[in-house]
């Protein structure tokens, strides 16, 4: 069974500070797609990025990064210079991988409480 | 380009009703999910379709859930009766799912139900 666990339930920073968010995820698969996930206060869901497990090269996306490790089974995303409009959940999620394609089976983590004080 | 169309927003009802929620997906995407977010489950996979057939209902919770795709622009969520602890936020999304495509699920705005 597939398993993504958020560790840090809520994060608390100001503003301009970097803050780093944990993803650990467990599965037999040996091929599948991690993902990154934002929830603001209005409640949808916002696609941030996907990674393929035989991708491991590390991704920058202006003040947004994320760092791939399939040896300790993490997917941590970092937030640099965050800023008040950051405050949000953040989910991490996994997904099996189906001939080359990820269809949207998604197990998600409980999802981390940012909150970025001016 | 319109998104995931989901109603209604909110929707209060009293225990032992019937629910129905309704979602339209983006159109051309062959791939329509049912997601339900609860305090203390989270995020959780109810059923998807693909083409409109049902794949995988192992996530609906028992009987009184039932979920159609008459075809592939309008699905349905359906509770008879429905109970205290059905209270959550249903999401409904959809994608596209042919190789090489980034994997991305486009989610409606969430039905966010109360059973009193």
């Amino acid at each position: 069974a597939q398993k993504v666990t958020q560790a840090q339930t809520e994060i608390s920073v100001v503003e301009k500070e970097d803050v780093t968010l944990d993803c650990v995820y467990e599965t037999r698969d040996t091929t599948y797609y991690l993902f990154w996930y934002k929830q603001p206060p209005s409640g949808e869901l916002v696609f941030l990025i996907r990674r393929n497990s035989f991708d491991e090269q590390n991704e920058i996306s202006g003040r947004y990064s994320w760092n791939f490790q399939k040896s300790t089974s993490s997917f941590n995303f970092t937030i640099t210079a965050s800023q008040v409009v950051d405050s949000a959940v953040y989910f991490c999620a996994l997904s099996d991988y189906a001939g080359g394609t990820s269809y949207g089976k998604l197990t998600f983590g409980q999802g981390t409480i940012l909150t970025v004080h001016p | 380009d319109a998104g995931v169309i989901q109603s209604p927003r909110h929707e209060v009802t009293e225990m032992g009703q019937e629910v129905t929620l309704r979602c339209k997906p983006i159109s051309g995407h062959d791939y329509l999910f049912w997601y339900r977010q609860t305090m203390m489950r989270g995020l959780e996979l109810l059923i998807y379709f693909n083409n409109n057939v049902p794949i995988d209902d192992s996530g609906m919770p028992e009987d009184r859930f039932s979920a159609k795709m008459p075809n592939a622009s309008f699905s349905t969520l359906k509770i008879q009766p429905s109970e205290p602890r059905d209270s959550a936020v249903y999401f409904c999304a959809s994608s596209f799912g042919i190789a090489g495509n980034t994997g991305e699920l486009f989610f409606g705005e969430g039905s966010r139900l109360t059973v009193l």
